[in-house]
């Protein structure tokens, strides 16, 4: 089945500066890449997705970017605020499921 | 537009006790419906997916069950609960005009005591 690994498990990043969570696939024939947000006792939320089609997809501050060849796809959060302090989920869909990362805990430090 | 709702939000129960955790969509027909566990501080565990009603597959062999009555309804089940249990379990959809999006419920934070 699909594995995905997510680097780095936490991360800790000055106001203003930007974040980067990288991600890796093992099923080539994976085909769609969510990333959600999920604060503390919240559900996840959905922020950005890209399909295998696309290389790259931006929306305001945060974009994601893909690999296909490698099999690796990143988040990258520009001029990061204390609100987007957050555990963060990349995913891989395939065979009609999900399989997420373990998750990046992001700090943004004011 | 399209709104999933679990319940209880919270549930306390004893070890050997039974479970029923509900999940409902509103607002989409047919969507594809899925149950997932969090343990605390980790990561997202898929339990069971359904496609349609009465079609439920199975990721974990464990003693969790669900059930699909309805087009939009999904249960989890269990006759007797084990520590393990704990965790935040979490509902999602898919399907409609958003395709292969996931979008979770607020989720049910059950300890098992």
């Amino acid at each position: 089945g699909e594995n995905v690994e997510q680097h780095p498990s936490t991360l800790s990043v000055q106001e203003g500066d930007s974040a980067v969570i990288k991600c890796t696939y093992s099923d080539s024939a994976s085909n769609y890449f969510p990333w959600y947000k999920q604060e503390l006792g919240k559900r996840p939320q959905l922020i950005i997705d890209i399909r295998s089609n696309v290389g790259e997809k931006k929306d305001q501050r945060i974009a994601v970017t893909l690999n296909k060849t490698a099999k690796h796809f990143s988040l990258h959060i520009t001029e990061t605020q204390p609100e987007d302090s957050a555990v963060y989920f990349c995913a891989a869909f395939g065979n009609e499921k999900l399989t997420f990362g373990t998750g990046t805990r992001l700090t943004i430090i004011p | 537009s399209q709104t999933i709702h679990q319940w209880p939000a919270t549930l306390v129960q004893p070890v050997g006790s039974p479970l029923s955790l509900e999940c409902t969509v509103e607002g989409t027909s047919n969507p594809n419906l899925y149950w997932y566990r969090q343990a605390a501080g980790r990561g997202l565990q898929l339990l069971f997916y359904s496609v349609g009603i009465g079609q439920i597959s199975s990721e974990v062999p464990q003693n969790l069950s669900a059930s699909r009555p309805q087009d939009r309804q999904f249960i989890l089940s269990s006759k007797k609960l084990l520590l393990s249990d704990s965790g935040f379990y979490l509902c999602a959809w898919s399907g409609g005009t958003g395709g292969l999006r996931q979008y979770f419920g607020p989720g049910t934070r059950l300890t098992v005591t």
